[in-house]
Order: structure tokens, then C-alpha cells, then sequence
């Protein structure tokens, strides 16, 4: 069964370097998806991606963050001088029928130190 | 203000009951989806629900959409099924997520 994937499982970084989180989707689909859950709270929704351009994105989503789709296949997050507080676990998603679905991979674990 | 509130928060079962975990939402939604999370931290992507029922092995998904209210059961519960369920819903792409109701099975 196809499943969204992301790379690395587990990122360690110090304060103030560029971090790329990637993932994969599914072939096929359309609608990519990033969200992070910080240690202990609610996972929290950060854009959404389709047809080449962020279609939404969240407060947080601030100028730190960007997303890129650079080959057709990969989806990525990039943080451009992170902060203490960006760790967390960062899901991906992508969804082909329509906005509402999504499929999310395992996540990668951020440590900013 | 968009909510999406779960019950119970924490939920410690015997091996072989039944389980019901809720969710309630404010928002309008096209889609529900039931998530599992494991202690490493990974999402597991159980049921997308628009409406009605649906059905996995051991689990079933209902969703009421007049009265905004979604449940996840369990069947004869294990304890692989130990993790922490996360109901999100929402109508385009962003999901707002439920805090997560943490199932503790014991043998």
C-alpha cells in the first residue's frame, strides 16, 4: 500500500542553522500538507501546498519557513535559522482526491540545541 | 473559535473490553479522520470519514454530522492497542486537531 514517507526520522541542529525536512507523498497526489506538534501539546497545522503554490498557511508559518516541491516528487520544509523553540515532530501529508484527504507519514523529530 | 474536543483524555482498559473514545467539533467539516500515535511519536492514519460508519478489523469510526460528534471503538481490546488516538477535522486542508486521548490496555 503506498505511504507518505519523511526523511530524516530524527534531525539535530543548533540554534540559528537551515534545516530541510523532507517528505514524499503518495504518487500521484495533489495536496501536500505540513503540521508539527511540539512535546506534549496538540499537533498544530502549518501550510497546505497545491498546484505549485502554498494554498494556506497558519501563524506560525512565518517567514522562517518555507515549502518547496523541487522535483516533482519530494515535498519540503525548510527552516532557515531555527530556533529553540522549533523543535518538535513536523508530519507531512498529501492527499489526492480533494483537500479533505490526507495520509500523513511518520515524522521527523526536530531537536534544536 | 474552531474546536475539536476528544473524551476522554486518558483511558485505562482491561485486554477484551470494548472501547469507545468520543470527539466533538465545532467547525464545519468535510472530513474527520481518526488518527493512532505511537510513544515514538509517529501518526498511523486510521479512518477518513465523511459520514456514516467504517469499519477495520478490530475498529470501528462513526460520525454524526447533524450533531457534530464522532466516535472511535474498539473490539476486544489488546494491548498493542496502547497509543494515543488524535481525532482531527476540518474542511479544506487545515485540520484542527483534538489534544488526543491516551489508551493504556492491560494484559
Amino acid at each position: 500500500e503506498p505511504e507518505v514517507t519523511q526523511t530524516p526520522s530524527h534531525q539535530v541542529t543548533q540554534m540559528g542553522q537551515e534545516v530541510i525536512l523532507r517528505c514524499v507523498p503518495i504518487s500521484n497526489h495533489l495536496y501536500f500538507y505540513w503540521y508539527r506538534q511540539i512535546l506534549g501539546q496538540k499537533v498544530e497545522f502549518l501550510v497546505s501546498f497545491y498546484n505549485n503554490e502554498i494554498s494556506e498557511k497558519s501563524e506560525i508559518f512565518d517567514d522562517q519557513f518555507s515549502v518547496e516541491r523541487p522535483d516533482g516528487s519530494n515535498f519540503t520544509l525548510k527552516i532557515r535559522s531555527t530556533k529553540l523553540e522549533d523543535s518538535a515532530m513536523y508530519f507531512c501529508a498529501s492527499g489526492g482526491q480533494g483537500p479533505y484527504e490526507q495520509y500523513f507519514g511518520p515524522g521527523t523529530r526536530l531537536t534544536v540545541t | 473559535k474552531n474546536e475539536v474536543e476528544q473524551s476522554p483524555q486518558n483511558l485505562t482498559a482491561q485486554e477484551g473490553e470494548f472501547i469507545t473514545i468520543n470527539c466533538s467539533y465545532s467547525v464545519g467539516i468535510s472530513a474527520l479522520h481518526w488518527l493512532q500515535q505511537h510513544p515514538g511519536g509517529g501518526i498511523v492514519s486510521l479512518f477518513m470519514l465523511s459520514s456514516g460508519k467504517k469499519k477495520h478489523g478490530r475498529l470501528i469510526a462513526t460520525i454524526n454530522i447533524q450533531e457534530k460528534h464522532s466516535s472511535l471503538h474498539i473490539t476486544a481490546s489488546h494491548p498493542r492497542d496502547s497509543a494515543v488516538y488524535i481525532c482531527a477535522a476540518g474542511s479544506q486542508g487545515n485540520l484542527i486537531f483534538g489534544k488526543g486521548t491516551k489508551l493504556s490496555v492491560k494484559p
